[in-house]
């Protein structure tokens, strides 16, 4: 497999589930993203690790978990969803540094009920 | 705080015709990058063109090309000769030059159909 690789694509939870969100990357990067794409809404920026170090955390609610056990893979924990937390999650992966382009994945759709 | 706007939510073409997607930013930086992003049904989004604020000339991708005035905080993206596999949401999006992380700021995004 090459590029950035999501699983699951789609995802519906209960409130009281706990699932988890992948994302594997086959490009020899070095730093990983979540994204959150809600309709009709910019992009928002979730997490940041950046040589397996978390280094952004925009004020994203503890319901969320993210884990970056190596350079290759960034998983995504969810825990205690609301509904508005339904939106499709992109991951993405780059280089620190160089020409700093980000390559996405495909994402996974979540719909929390 | 740097914003990014798309003041577009839909737009349409015919194939073999030209269109172009508006975006606007603001910022107080100076050295910064600016992107031009395509999301498709598939919803992987796709990079499609590049430009470096220190760089006076547009950047041009095959088909697509850019229309950057630095001044005007304007970077709007031309598609030429459209084709049908051009029809995707396009983002705009902005980042900070250095730093220590690749933070993009998104628009909102064009949706862009092309009709046959």
């Amino acid at each position: 497999e090459t590029g950035v690789t999501q699983t699951p694509r789609h995802l519906v939870m209960g409130m009281t589930n706990k699932k988890s969100l992948k994302c594997e990357q086959h490009l020899g990067h070095n730093a990983m993203y979540w994204y959150k794409q809600s309709a009709k809404k910019p992009l928002e920026l979730m997490f940041v690790y950046s040589l397996e170090e978390r280094v952004e955390n925009n004020s994203v609610p503890s319901r969320f978990s993210p884990e970056c056990p190596n350079s290759s893979h960034l998983f995504l924990h969810l825990h205690t969803l609301q509904p508005e937390d339904s939106a499709l999650y992109l991951c993405a992966s780059s280089q620190v540094t160089g020409t700093n382009v980000l390559t996405f994945g495909a994402g996974s759709r979540l719909t929390v009920l | 705080a740097q914003t990014v706007t798309q003041s577009q939510p839909e737009m349409s073409v015919q194939e073999a015709e030209t269109v172009t997607l508006s975006c606007t930013y603001d910022t107080s930086e100076s050295d910064y990058y600016l992107f031009w992003y395509k999301q498709p049904p598939s919803r992987q989004m796709i990079l499609v063109i590049r430009q470096e604020a220190y760089k006076q000339q547009n950047a041009t991708e095959n088909r697509f090309s850019v229309n950057f005035q630095k001044a005007a905080k304007s970077f709007s993206l031309k598609i030429s000769d459209s084709q049908l596999g051009d029809a995707a949401m396009y983002f705009c999006a902005y980042r900070l030059y250095g730093g220590a992380t690749n933070k993009l700021i998104f628009g909102t995004g064009t949706l862009l159909a092309v009709q046959p």
